[in-house]
């Protein structure tokens, strides 16, 4: 159980276009959903962190109008990358709590490669 | 930003032998996470322990907490080459939000 899906997997874009990632709980209703990016041979950092029905909280440093998150329902949260540039190439991995559970367990997905070019 | 650090950024051993890792943190905790990732790949959870733990086992994995210190080990006994991976921490201050990762360490098992 507790299945995180990221669609796609990897995604190339040319500089200038918007870039949709989704996330899904398979088998699991998601309250709250993080996203985080990650550069080559580097850690992860959060972005944000999205709650089903309201908006997303950014970590500072992160531009809202440029990676736009929607939480609609509870089993899917989505990542828009808007006017992609090569600096935005990057490891992006959502994760996911439940309901249920511990409200320390978060599960994560497999992570979209996104290259602009 | 990140307040864990790991160390060493990067090990190499033999398959057999041990291998121990460490992290370091800055603020208080609710528990600690540690995190493989093989390349390219998502994370997957290895072990939980809380703030009020200090030593907790899973297979052949071994964690210890010293809150004191703010530090946390994870050994991994009698290594194989699948164990080959980046190792992260993760620390969650008010248990239940944000997970901060440390910058990891690159375990290489050879054969």
């Amino acid at each position: 159980g507790a299945v995180v899906s990221q669609h796609p997997s990897w995604v190339i874009c040319k500089s200038g276009t918007s870039v949709k990632i989704e996330c899904r709980s398979l088998d699991f209703q998601a309250t709250t959903m993080f996203w985080y990016r990650q550069f080559p041979k580097q850690s992860l950092m959060l972005m944000a962190t999205s709650n089903e029905g309201s908006k997303a909280t950014y970590e500072q440093g992160v531009e809202k109008d440029k990676f736009l998150i929607n939480h609609a329902s509870l089993t899917l949260s989505t990542l828009t990358v808007t006017s992609a540039h090569p600096e935005d190439s990057s490891f992006y991995i959502c994760s996911a709590r439940g309901l249920a559970g511990e409200p320390y367990e978060q599960y994560f997905g497999p992570g979209t490669r996104l290259t602009v070019t | 930003s990140q307040q864990g650090e790991e160390d060493p950024q990067a090990l190499s051993i033999q398959e057999g032998e041990n291998a121990t890792m460490n992290c370091s943190y800055k603020t208080s905790i609710n528990n600690l996470q540690w995190y493989r990732q093989n390349s390219g790949r998502g994370l997957v959870h290895l072990i939980l322990i809380r703030s009020n733990e200090r030593e907790k086992h899973s297979g052949r994995l071994r964690v210890t907490l010293d809150t004191s210190k703010k530090s946390s080990s994870l050994l991994i006994t009698a290594s194989r080459a699948a164990d080959t991976a980046s190792y992260f921490c993760a620390t969650d201050a008010s248990g239940g939000s944000r997970l901060t990762f440390g910058e990891g360490t690159q375990l290489t098992v050879n054969p």
